[in-house]
């Protein structure tokens, strides 16, 4: 079955950079985006930007501008978000999901990571 | 404050029906699909509804959707306790190129 699998826990000081791997499975990789969503404790959903894993192009929300980076290995079927410049407002749960198209039709996210939590703290 | 707008809070007892409001743009749900997410705590989100009201494989019938011109409602019918979790709409927003989510709903079950 499709699955996305993320890597798991991380704790970083502040000012420090943390990446978060996804990795993808049941499904041709390179044939779909994937999104980044995070959320904060009690709080909603925050997309933070999408990569198209064929081409490896992005588009990032203006929030994450000059501290998100999205790469992808397509050899082992994997997508990473990378954040820098961390503040205990970074602290969330980071979920990945495929990105689909339909032709004519919607955008939508369809398979979700099970999530990984970053903590930012002294 | 979300791009997208839903009421915090929603409740209704079982076997009711209730309906999420998602309001949007001109630049966003008025140019764009509609897509429905369903979250319980501690876990990740769920697809629900996309294109505005198709339901992915799955998705029991009781679960519907709609759309008219910058607005989008979620319909639950049939009400079971197992429906009690955050439910978000999200979409594209053409006019700055990103993907926006309501700020989500509670459905409590009374």
């Amino acid at each position: 079955q499709v699955q996305l699998v993320q890597s798991g826990a991380e704790v970083r000081e502040p000012g420090a950079s943390v990446k978060v791997s996804c990795k993808g499975s049941g499904y041709t990789f390179t044939s779909d985006d994937v999104n980044w969503v995070r959320q904060a404790t009690g709080q909603g959903l925050e997309w933070m930007g999408w990569m198209n894993t064929h081409s490896g192009n992005t588009g990032y929300a203006q929030n994450f501008q000059g501290r998100v980076t999205m790469t992808r290995d397509t050899s082992i079927s994997t997508a990473y978000m990378e954040l820098s410049s961390l503040t205990s407002d970074d602290t969330a749960v980071y979920f990945c999901a495929r990105g689909l198209q339909d032709l004519g039709r919607g955008y939508y996210m369809d398979v979700w990571g099970k999530g990984t939590t970053v903590t930012v703290s002294s | 404050q979300s791009v997208l707008t839903q009421p915090p809070s929603v409740s209704a007892a079982p076997g009711q029906r209730v309906t999420i409001s998602c309001s949007g743009s001109s630049s966003t749900i008025g140019k764009n699909y509609v897509s429905w997410y369903h979250q319980v705590p501690g876990a990740a989100p769920k697809l629900l509804i996309y294109d505005n009201n198709q339901r992915p494989s799955g998705i029991p019938d009781r679960f519907s959707g709609s759309k008219s011109g910058t607005s989008a409602t979620l319909g639950i019918t049939g009400l079971q306790p197992g429906d009690e979790a955050d439910y978000y709409c999200g979409t594209w927003d053409s006019s700055l190129s990103v993907w926006v989510f309501g700020g989500g709903t509670k459905l409590t079950i009374l």
